[in-house]
């Protein structure tokens, strides 16, 4: 069964540090998501990347946030200087083409900021 | 626009009877939908999805929703709960290739 597999599991950050989340989608997906989920909230759509670039993003998706795809495998979420805010259950997700298709969740990394 | 409502936040069912959870939809246009399961620990693992064939769409474990239109409605159900079925479920609505949007969770508790 293919997976995404999200590292770390769990990050501990102080305030104002920079913090990068990692993912390994699926090899011949090409879509790529990340969504996050504070405590007590509803799963958020933060970001959507095809072909090397955003295809969407929200308006939670401020200057503080980047993705990359560095080399072709993994795919990064970068948070610039972390506020307490941003302490929340990350979430990334691959998706193929075609129409059966469907989108793959990693286990999260659940971000905390102090 | 999209939305998804999760009528009930939690459930509680008895080992061996049915299990009813509740999903209403609000789109612009035609929707998919979906739902998944995550499990303690577990990333989010899809259970079933709707994309304008069958209205009765069953899905992995035994589960099943019916899309009904008129009702705006996507309930997931299952004739008889399981252990470990006791998970968090969310009802999902989006395309494929764009942004879902997710309901607020309904975790389900099941009784021995």
């Amino acid at each position: 069964e293919p997976e995404v597999t999200q590292t770390p599991s769990h990050q501990v950050t102080q305030m104002g540090q920079e913090v990068i989340l990692r993912c390994v989608p699926i090899s011949n997906h090409l879509y790529f998501y990340w969504y996050r989920q504070i405590l007590g909230q509803k799963v958020e759509f933060l970001v959507s990347f095809y072909n090397n670039e955003i295809s969407e993003k929200s308006e939670i998706f401020d200057d503080q946030f980047s993705v990359e795809r560095p080399d072709g495998s993994n795919f990064t979420l970068k948070i610039r200087s972390t506020k307490l805010e941003d302490s929340a259950m990350y979430f990334c997700a691959s998706e193929g083409t075609g129409p059966n298709t469907e989108a793959f969740f990693g286990q999260g990394t659940r971000l905390t900021v102090v | 626009a999209q939305s998804v409502t999760q009528l009930d936040s939690h459930v509680s069912v008895s080992e061996g009877t049915p299990v009813l959870l509740r999903c209403n939809y609000s789109s612009s246009y035609s929707p998919s939908l979906f739902w998944y399961v995550q499990h303690p620990n577990k990333g989010l693992q899809l259970l079933l999805k709707y994309t304008s064939a069958a209205t009765l769409v069953k899905g992995i474990n035994g589960f099943e929703a019916e899309f009904k239109k008129s009702e705006t409605s996507f309930h997931l159900t299952k004739p008889s709960a399981h252990m470990s079925d006791a998970a968090e479920y969310f009802c999902v609505v989006g395309n494929n290739f764009n942004k879902f949007y997710f309901g607020s969770g309904t975790k389900l508790n099941v009784k021995p």
